[in-house]
């Protein structure tokens, strides 16, 4: 089955660092990938949708200057959390959609990215 | 922001006992999907249902879709300990598969 790679899994960080979290499709190309965030028992929430070869589309209420996201290529997005403060702890999840699937019916997930900022 | 509820928010049940639980959800949709997420992991895609679906079977899972109500239930039956988990139904209203997530339902199966 296709495969979704993220790395790392988890990272622990100093306050005003920046952090990059790499979300790869190993077996198929990903024309878009999504971006989610999990709070401690809480959902996951869409923060943004990355499109190979042009900009991200954020969701309301997500800073996109401190959430930068790069999709450069067709098998790989960067979601990179700029000067990182705690609240910013949390657990980041991408998703891939394959390239050239109208009605993608099943997206596959990466493992998730646990970011600690202390 | 349409993310669906789900109730309950919690369920303990023992080994051997089926667990259900709901989602809704606010506007028109493609499909409906139900995942499992293992404590501080990644999610698992358990199924899938489409908006033209009423109900769907998989191994020992059996969901179920009424788009007039716009919601939809997940039951295990027979649940074991390794069930333990959180459960999420997600919806996809576009084509490109961006999901909107329910607040999930956490699972404890005792053994």
């Amino acid at each position: 089955g296709a495969v979704v790679s993220q790395h790392p899994s988890w990272v622990i960080c100093k306050s005003g660092t920046s952090v990059k979290i790499e979300c790869r499709s190993l077996d198929f190309q990903a024309t878009t990938m999504f971006w989610y965030r999990q709070f401690p028992k809480q959902s996951l929430m869409l923060m943004a949708t990355s499109n190979e070869g042009s900009k991200a589309t954020y969701e309301q209420g997500v800073e996109k200057d401190k959430f930068l996201i790069n999709h450069a290529s067709l098998t790989l997005s960067t979601l990179t959390v700029t000067s990182a403060h705690p609240e910013d702890s949390s657990f980041y999840i991408c998703s891939a959609s394959p390239r050239g699937r109208p009605h993608p019916e099943k997206l596959f997930f990466g493992s998730g990215t646990q970011l600690s900022v202390l | 922001s349409q993310q669906g509820e789900e109730d309950p928010q919690a369920l303990s049940i023992q080994e051997g006992e089926n667990a259900t639980m709901n989602c809704s959800y606010k506007t028109s949709i493609n499909n409906l999907q139900w995942y499992r997420q293992n404590s501080g992991r990644g999610l698992v895609h358990l199924i899938l249902i489409r908006s033209n679906e009423r109900e769907k079977h998989s191994g020992r899972l059996r969901v179920t879709l009424d788009t007039s109500k716009k919601s939809s239930s997940l039951l295990i039956t027979a649940s074991r300990a390794a069930d333990t988990a959180s459960y999420f139904c997600a919806t996809t209203f576009d084509s490109w598969g961006k999901l909107q997530f329910g607040a999930g339902t956490q699972v404890v199966v005792t053994p």
